[in-house]
């Protein structure tokens, strides 16, 4: 059974420029999961979504960050306009539904702003 | 969500059992522990979680006091490959649950 998937694994933008991420969860999760982490920090939720519902968005910096998950498959994640402290490691994670859920995670793209 | 304390580092031999201990204090009822660890430049990795009885699988044990305040997660004979950053996560039972992250505990696996 395939993992969780991101793509790209890395990515370089100048400051002011757009990226998209994505995230394929494994097959039949309904539940997917960004985080993130910056520099010197701890890993950081930013939303979850359960199929293509967002159930909680509270961790969502600022409104430059855009995630969707358009048929509750895969899902991705627009920064727009990239600000130098974007710069990080974003997660993205799955899990079924029902019953105490273990998430598993991808791994990783590597976003760099310069 | 309950805090969770970690000292911030360990070593231990390889071939030796690895007991990474986790303070919380705070967790309420509908809670779970859980363990992730993050080996370098890799994604976290699930490892175990209980409510209140003690759990093993082939990766770890995980052992939680009976006042449910700290718990210690072992790894039965450490390899070199488990040298990562483990965290223990408090998380409610009901539904899908947001992963909040702390510092972990950084093991090192010593040849």
């Amino acid at each position: 059974e395939a993992g969780v998937t991101q793509f790209p694994s890395h990515s370089v933008i100048e400051k002011g420029q757009t990226v998209t991420l994505r995230c394929d969860p494994i097959s039949g999760h309904d539940n997917l999961y960004w985080y993130r982490r910056v520099m010197g920090k701890e890993i950081k939720f930013l939303l979850h979504f359960v199929k293509e519902s967002k159930q909680d968005e509270s961790g969502m910096p600022n409104n430059r960050f855009l995630a969707e998950r358009t048929g509750g498959t895969y899902s991705t994640l627009k920064v727009q306009p990239a600000e130098l402290e974007d710069s990080g490691v974003y997660f993205c994670a799955s899990s079924p539904s029902g019953g105490p859920p273990e998430q598993y995670f991808g791994p990783g793209t590597r976003l760099t702003v310069t | 969500d309950a805090k969770t304390t970690q000292p911030t580092s360990m070593d231990c031999a390889e071939g030796r059992a690895a007991n990474l201990p986790c303070n919380h204090s705070t967790i309420s009822g509908n809670e779970y522990v859980y363990w992730y660890r993050q080996i370098h430049s890799q994604g976290p990795q699930y490892i175990i979680h209980g409510l209140k009885n003690n759990e093993t699988n082939e990766m770890a044990s995980l052992i939680i006091t009976e006042d449910r305040k700290s718990s210690t997660l072992i790894l039965p004979h450490a390899t070199l490959r488990d040298t990562a950053v483990y965290y223990c996560i408090v998380t409610a039972i009901q539904g899908a649950q947001k992963l909040v992250f702390g510092q972990g505990t950084r093991l090192t696996i010593n040849p």
